[in-house]
């Protein structure tokens, strides 16, 4: 079965902290992706990345960078942490394109709540 | 603006009868689309897609149907059953310019009662 790991499910920081978002995938998929999950307006996407040391803009990338030093690893980073960037961020993984049509597997997610 | 909507944010079903679910895209570039499934504190899980050369899917008890010239697409769930309540997403792909970059709707809520 394929594995998304988010580090953590819950987290509660304060206005300014710097928040790392971890996420772990053990079936060597190319690539992965962080959205965010906000009622009504469905999953939207924040930064994708197609390969090691690659990183591309999602739909909304302001107040967000990613890392990925490693193929199974992508980190999400929010350098200053809002308040309107409490929501439920949720990592996904997935084959190149060509290899399928475009399935996505998904972490739990992790709940973030910025006081 | 939201290139893929779900104008209905919930619906609510009695067991045994038919769910529909209704989507609806602007990009015409699309030519891939996906439903998701997802329980309250899960990950969305893969449900079923269909290809914009079909105008039909089925798997089960959940069929996908595409109107292209619509820009349309539904999912049916025959019969519902008290474990499909969840939150549906349609997504869609422009497989050949975008890879796998999903864009999703806003969801409905699907409440199945015994």
């Amino acid at each position: 079965d394929v594995k998304v790991t988010q580090s953590s499910r819950y987290l509660v920081k304060r206005t300014g902290e710097k928040v790392f978002l971890e996420c772990v995938q053990d079936m060597d998929h190319e690539n992965m992706f962080w959205y965010r999950q906000d009622p009504g307006l469905g999953l939207r996407l924040i930064y994708f990345s197609y390969d090691v040391k690659m990183k591309e803009k999602g739909d909304i990338p302001e107040g967000y960078s990613v890392s990925r030093e490693k193929k199974e690893r992508f980190s999400l980073i929010l350098e200053s942490a809002s308040t309107n960037q409490t929501s439920m961020y949720l990592c996904a993984s997935s084959q190149p394109q060509g290899a399928n049509t475009g399935e996505l597997f998904f972490g739990e997610g992790s709940r973030l709540t910025v006081l | 603006d939201q290139q893929v909507k779900q104008n209905s944010p919930s619906l609510s079903v009695q067991e045994g009868r038919i769910s529909i679910l209704n989507c609806d895209y602007t990009n015409s570039m699309f030519d891939y689309f996906l439903w998701y499934k997802k329980y309250p504190a899960e990950g969305p899980t893969f449900l079923i897609s269909i290809s914009s050369i079909k105008d039909k899917n089925e798997d089960g008890r959940f069929t996908v149907f595409l109107n292209k010239s619509a820009k349309h697409l539904s999912l049916h769930i025959v019969p519902s059953q008290p474990g499909d309540s969840a939150v549906y997403f349609c997504a869609a792909s422009a497989i050949r310019t975008a890879g796998n970059k999903l864009t999703f709707g806003g969801g409905t809520r699907v409440l199945v009662k015994p």
